[in-house]
């Protein structure tokens, strides 16, 4: 049971290039989320779903795309990477809403320059 | 729409002595209250949760926090810190809309 796992760790972007960052988890969960956190501001939500083929935007989704074409996957998309997309991606999973305990991936540090 | 403020961004305190750490919400119907741990460079753990009943929670590793509802507040506390909760603490509160709002976290170092 290998959790929520997220590839890759790291990555170097430059302005303007896209690139899509993949989540997978193994636990069967319904809510899939994608979170970018940035010092000093805690975690934001960027994008979620409550399942397959459903999904919704959160707090900071401009610039970002997602699908959710199977309960497994939830890959984020950097449509046209920005210096102010520099930051740590976290994607966690949840079996419930919001009252769920939601399990976190290691993360991908992205640095667009 | 939920918020959360954690006033204390760090703190700094000796092995065995206890740890306190400040949440204060804002959410206008009854609230789901988490705290999660974050080691320099993992993602998030879950400490403990707070749906209703009891208000004392306990959790992992020796944390337990208090849900206060006059005060809108979910302290976190440890009675004696290991070097091994050196960390950065996130405070969060879920709502029925499938979204979780985190504050921004308060870093926690231990010294000897």
């Amino acid at each position: 049971n290998a959790g929520v796992t997220q590839t890759p760790k790291f990555q170097v972007l430059k302005t303007g290039q896209s690139m899509t960052l993949q989540c997978a988890q193994d636990m069967n969960h319904e809510y899939m989320s994608w979170y970018r956190q940035d010092p000093g501001m805690g975690l934001r939500l960027i994008h979620y779903s409550v399942g397959a083929g459903i999904t919704d935007q959160g707090e900071v989704p401009n610039g970002y795309n997602v699908s959710r074409s199977t309960t497994e996957d939830f890959p984020l998309r950097l449509l046209s990477a920005a210096p102010s997309q520099t930051s740590v991606y976290f994607c966690a999973s949840s079996r419930t809403s919001g009252r769920g305990e939601q399990y976190f991936g290691p993360g991908t540090r992205l640095t667009v320059t | 729409a939920q918020s959360v403020t954690q006033p204390d961004i760090h703190i700094t305190v000796s092995e065995g002595a206890s740890l306190e750490l400040r949440c204060n919400y804002s959410y206008g119907a009854t609230p789901y209250l988490f705290w999660y741990v974050q080691s320099p460079g993992q993602g998030l753990q879950l400490l403990l949760k707070y749906f209703s009943g009891d208000t004392l929670v306990q959790g992992i590793k020796g944390f337990e926090a208090e849900f206060k509802r006059s005060q809108s507040s979910f302290n976190l506390r440890k009675p004696s810190v290991h070097w091994s909760d050196a960390a950065e603490y996130f405070c969060a509160v879920g709502a029925d809309d499938y979204k979780l709002s985190f504050g921004a976290g308060t870093t926690v170092t231990v010294r000897a």
